[in-house]
């Protein structure tokens, strides 16, 4: 079967850096995303990897290893609105997008 | 700008009576989806659509339909909802459903059924 695993929660200090980790087993890869979602909202598109290596965007960055099954999520200078769910998917080979169960990321002063 | 939107946001009904989620976006988006998010299970699809009159169940279709009469619209009908359907749903769209196209979201809609 397919599958995302996530932490279930995480917790951070204001100003800190954590990394959120991602492992997948999937039929096939067709990229890897990141979205961020805070609680009662919609998801909003964070990053998108579909070779090996690290994706930087701002504070955020974004990690993938195919050979590995494996992506992370870099947050650094954490602030308190970063405080949300961040969901790892990834693309199977029938372009499908399998969701991971999401991460809740509580960061506190 | 550029949207997707649903109605209602908020429903609360009872056990049998059937019901529409409306979901429309301004993108010109080929791809639409429909979800539910339920604590500790995240996100899953229940139907999707390619493109107009084309559509395809995803992993939890049972109890629900969609239609996909024009582009920008992608309803979901509840026939006969149950208590089991009470969850919050999310309406995607997206260019087409290759690679590195994001999937944009509405608001969601959350829905319990007595």
């Amino acid at each position: 079967g397919q599958n995302i695993d996530q932490p279930t929660e995480m917790t951070a200090t204001e100003g800190a850096i954590v990394q959120i980790n991602c492992t997948y087993q999937t039929s096939g890869f067709n990229g890897l995303f990141w979205y961020q979602q805070h609680a009662g909202e919609a998801p909003t598109f964070l990053s998108y990897n579909v070779l090996d290596g690290l994706e930087e965007k701002g504070r955020f960055s974004s990690f993938l290893s195919r050979s590995k099954g494996y992506s992370y999520l870099l947050l650094k200078e954490l602030q308190m609105k970063d405080s949300a769910s961040y969901l790892c998917a990834v693309k199977d080979s029938n372009y499908q997008l399998i969701w991971g169960a999401g991460t809740k990321l509580i960061i506190k002063p | 700008e550029a949207q997707v939107t649903q109605n209602p946001r908020y429903l609360i009904t009872v056990t049998g009576k059937k019901l529409t989620v409306t979901c429309s976006q301004n993108m010109n988006h080929e791809y639409m989806s429909w979800y539910r998010q339920d604590p500790g299970l995240g996100l899953r699809q229940i139907y999707y659509s390619m493109n107009v009159e084309v559509t395809d169940k995803g992993d939890v279709p049972e109890g629900y339909k969609v239609s996909r009469k024009e582009k920008r619209n992608f309803p979901l009908i509840l026939e006969s909802p149950s208590p089991n359907q009470t969850s919050l749903y999310f309406c995607a769209s997206s260019f087409g459903p290759d690679s590195s196209y994001e999937q944009y979201f509405g608001p969601g809609t959350r829905l319990t059924v007595t």
